[in-house]
């Protein structure tokens, strides 16, 4: 069964904390992406990594960080510097193949700051 | 600078035709996507149009492109009630980031 995993599916954290999200794939594609999505807005990207060992920021990277040590796995690390982390976060993946160069999506983590 | 956008709502009746719009504004693009979001749930790719088409049918899906005005439109046949979302209009980069800008959404409601 091939996809895209997220965990955990909803998340809360205190403030000051620092909290991982998980996002696996068995896709075998090599790029892939996080995305912020705030309440009737459209998604932001936070991080994105095009192969193993190699990230870079995207629009809203300020109080995040990444690691992209497997090709099926990109955490994403909500620091206590993001000063508003409460969003529905996004993980995608990225398939290249002849004509085709579209991006999939995992079902999301709903992270809520207490 | 890369900017996409959408009409908020659309209402339309069980059976009827929907018409979803977006326009875009990075001419260079050479993919344009439709997604479809469900409450609580990830985006799942309905389809793309690649940026020399014109139209593009899938079933009860018909993509079309206007490239001169910037134009996207994402047509629905028969629409059902299991058709209710927000469906999300997207552009790729022409950087090596190749990351999607969004459209803020269209939450369509189909109506009995």
């Amino acid at each position: 069964d091939g996809g895209i995993t997220q965990s955990p599916k909803y998340l809360f954290r205190k403030e000051g904390q620092n909290v991982t999200l998980s996002c696996e794939q068995n896709l075998n594609h090599d790029a892939m992406y996080w995305y912020r999505q705030d309440p009737g807005q459209g998604l932001r990207l936070i991080y994105y990594s095009q192969i193993v060992n190699d990230f870079q920021k995207g629009d809203i990277a300020e109080g995040y960080s990444v690691s992209r040590e497997k090709k099926e796995s990109f955490p994403l690390t909500v620091t206590s510097a993001q000063k508003n982390p409460t969003a529905f976060y996004l993980c995608a993946s990225r398939r290249t193949s002849g004509r085709e160069d579209t991006q999939y999506f995992g079902p999301g983590t709903r992270l809520t700051v207490l | 600078g890369e900017d996409v956008e959408q009409s908020l709502f659309l209402s339309v009746r069980e059976g009827d035709s929907s018409v979803i719009n977006c326009t875009y504004t990075d001419s260079s693009s050479t993919y344009l996507y439709w997604y479809k979001q469900e409450p609580g749930a990830g985006l799942q790719l309905l389809t793309y149009i690649f940026s020399n088409m014109d139209m593009k049918q899938d079933q009860r899906l018909t993509v079309l492109l206007n490239k001169k005005d910037k134009h996207l439109s994402l047509r629905i046949a028969d629409t059902q009630t299991g058709d209710s979302a927000i469906y999300f209009c997207a552009e790729i980069s022409s950087g090596s980031a190749r990351q999607l800008t969004f459209g803020s959404g269209t939450q369509l409601t189909v109506l009995p």
